[in-house]
Formats: C-alpha cells, sequence, structure tokens
C-alpha cells in the first residue's frame, strides 16, 4: 500500500517569502502521479500543482513550484513571493497509474499561515 | 462550469438516525469519488463510480454505508445507524475520463456532526 508523509505539520512565512513544503511517500509503483492540493479555511480542496512520476522535468504553476525526486522518494512544494491568500491547508497526494481506481492517497495536511 | 456540488453542507444528528448526502458532479465528468476527512487528517478515500458502476470500495466503508449512482450522474451516501465516529467531512470529488492525466475536481464537503 502506498503511504505519504508530511511531517510538518505546521509553518509561518511573512508575506513575500519563499516557503518549502515537505512530502515524501512510499510506494513500490514505478508509474504514479504526484499532487498538492491547497484547502482554505471553510473552502473547498482545489489542486496547486502535479507531477508525472516519468517526467523528470520538475512541474511549475506561476509562483508555485515542485522537487521531484523519484530516487528518495521526495515531493516537495515551494511557494515563492508567498501572498496572504496561500493562508491553507496543504495536502501531499499520491495516484498510482495501473491497476487501480485512480483514487488519490492523501498525507495528513500542513497548516501554512502567510503573515502582513 | 458550475463546480461539484453537495448537499447538504452540515449536518447534525442523533446517534443511530440515518443519514443520506448528495453530490452533484461537474457535468460530463464520467468519475465520481467520495473521500471521508477527520479533524487533522487528510481525506481518505471511500468509494468510487464510473458513470452508474461502482468499482471500487474502501475497508472504510462499512455494511452501514452505502453509495449509489443511479443513472451515472449525481449520486448519494447514505449512512445507516450513525455512529458519533462517523462524525467527519464527506467530500465528492469527479472527474472528467478515465485517463489518469484528469484531475480531481473536488466539492464544498458534507460536514456530518453525531451526538
Amino acid at each position: 500500500a502506498q503511504t505519504v508523509t508530511q511531517s510538518q505539520p505546521e509553518m509561518s512565512v511573512q508575506e513575500a517569502e519563499t516557503v518549502t513544503l515537505s512530502c515524501t511517500y512510499d510506494t513500490s509503483e514505478n508509474n504514479y502521479y504526484l499532487f498538492w492540493y491547497k484547502q482554505p479555511p471553510s473552502r473547498q480542496m482545489i489542486l496547486v500543482i502535479r507531477q508525472e512520476a516519468y517526467k523528470q522535468q520538475n512541474a511549475t504553476e506561476n509562483r508555485f513550484s515542485v522537487n521531484f525526486q523519484k530516487a528518495a522518494k521526495s515531493f516537495s512544494l515551494k511557494i515563492s513571493d508567498s501572498q496572504l491568500g496561500d493562508t491553507a491547508m496543504y495536502f501531499c497526494a499520491f495516484m498510482k497509474t495501473q491497476g487501480g481506481s485512480e483514487k488519490l492517497v492523501f498525507g495528513k495536511g500542513m497548516k501554512l499561515t502567510v503573515n502582513p | 462550469d458550475t463546480g461539484v456540488s453537495q448537499d447538504p453542507r452540515h449536518k447534525i444528528t442523533k446517534r443511530g438516525q440515518n443519514v443520506t448526502f448528495r453530490c452533484d458532479p461537474i457535468s460530463e465528468h464520467n468519475r465520481l469519488y467520495w473521500y471521508r476527512q477527520t479533524l487533522g487528517q487528510g481525506p481518505e478515500f471511500l468509494t468510487y463510480f464510473q458513470n452508474e458502476a461502482q468499482l471500487e470500495k474502501s475497508r472504510l466503508l462499512s455494511d452501514r454505508f452505502s453509495a449509489e449512482r443511479p443513472k451515472g450522474s449525481f449520486s448519494t451516501l447514505e449512512i445507516q445507524r450513525t455512529e458519533q465516529g462517523d462524525s467527519a467531512m464527506y467530500l465528492c470529488a469527479s472527474s472528467p475520463t478515465g485517463s489518469l492525466t484528469d484531475t480531481q475536481y473536488f466539492g464544498p464537503g458534507t460536514r456530518l456532526t453525531v451526538l
């Protein structure tokens, strides 16, 4: 079974600074997807960024980028130029690509607070 | 595109009562997922449908839980004889095809409190 670990339960950062959220996972699969989802307070979960395991190039989406280290099974999220609206719970998630339902396996999440 | 909607947003019930939640996926999304999220945890997979077929159920889904998607559009999740341990946020998500590149879009969730 796959597991996702987010070891930092909470972080805070000043507005405009850069912050990195860590995630490790465990799987015996070779092909899979990794995701970062954001859940703002009292609002629904939205996708921040995704990475296909077969791609060596790290995914980027505007201020968000990942550092994907497949051998180390590490998938960190970097948020540049942090904004107050980035305050949210962030969840790392795994999806295997074969023989499954494409269900997401989530970590416990990390609470990020961006301070003015 | 109106997004995934869920109803009700909040439900308070007494132990032993039955409850039913509804999820309306994004139009033409043929995959629909149910997850449960308890306080301080990430969402956990419960079950999923491709069109009207329920293709996988988690071991978390006890006999008291049943889900349906009768016409391949909206879905219902029913919990019979609720227990306090059922208190959680129930999330619904949908995705457009079976393609592995497709993103799951989440609804706002139904928060269940069992007294």
